[in-house]
């Protein structure tokens, strides 16, 4: 299997960009979710998919950010416009578990708003 | 609400030395606990995990031993190698999301 796979795994943009992250999970894998690590905040979760539903959205910053899952193999998370304070590595994890304890992370993407 | 709290690093140690990284955690209920493993420029990895009191996970010679009469789960290892240079986070799981620790760098020279 290959993985949690996400694109791109580097994104330079400039302020005031729309920015759209993506990923493909593990086959089989029916939660997903999307985090973001700083260095001054750690590991935030952002937003956390079952079956393609949206379950717990309460860690999306703010409007400027979305998410989707149109269907059980892709995912993507937008921010627009994107701000200096977004630079961060964004991580996409899945589970094939419920509850969903076990995760898959894949390898991230690193986006920098200049 | 639910939290993880870890020792703060960086972890500095000689191979071969022992390793303790310190977990502890606040609950409502009765959640799984877990420690997962980010090596430089990658995703995180599930090292190990226990559902329940007194379970003891384990894996490449990592130990963890769930203690609820002192809410934690403390990380050990008896020989580290430099190869086990990583930051390494505690979770915890009630049933839905995971909630991380900030993470403790472990850097190991030779």
């Amino acid at each position: 299997d290959a993985g949690v796979i996400q694109s791109p795994r580097h994104e330079v943009t400039e302020m005031g960009q729309e920015v759209t992250l993506r990923c493909k999970p593990i086959s089989g894998h029916n939660s997903l979710f999307w985090y973001r690590q700083t260095m001054m905040r750690g590991l935030e979760l952002l937003i956390y998919f079952n079956n393609n539903v949206p379950i717990d959205d309460s860690g999306m910053p703010e409007d400027r950010f979305s998410a989707k899952m149109p269907n059980a193999s892709f995912s993507t998370l937008k921010i627009q416009p994107s701000e200096p304070r977004d630079s961060a590595v964004y991580f996409c994890a899945t589970s094939m578990d419920s509850p969903p304890e076990t995760q898959y992370f894949g390898p991230g993407t690193r986006l920098l708003v200049l | 609400g639910d939290s993880v709290t870890q020792m703060e690093g960086p972890v500095t140690l000689s191979e071969e030395a022992f390793l303790t990284i310190n977990c502890t955690y606040t609950a409502t209920g009765y959640p799984s606990l877990f420690w997962y493993v980010q090596y430089p420029g990658e995703g995180l990895q599930l090292l190990l995990k226990a559902t329940k009191a007194d379970d003891k996970g384990s894996n490449k010679g990592f130990e963890a031993t769930y203690r609820k009469e002192t809410t934690s789960f403390h990380l050990e290892k008896g020989s580290v190698q430099v190869s086990d240079s990583a930051v390494y986070f505690c979770a915890l799981s009630e049933g839905t999301a995971l909630i991380f620790g900030k993470g403790t760098t472990l850097s190991v020279s030779s």
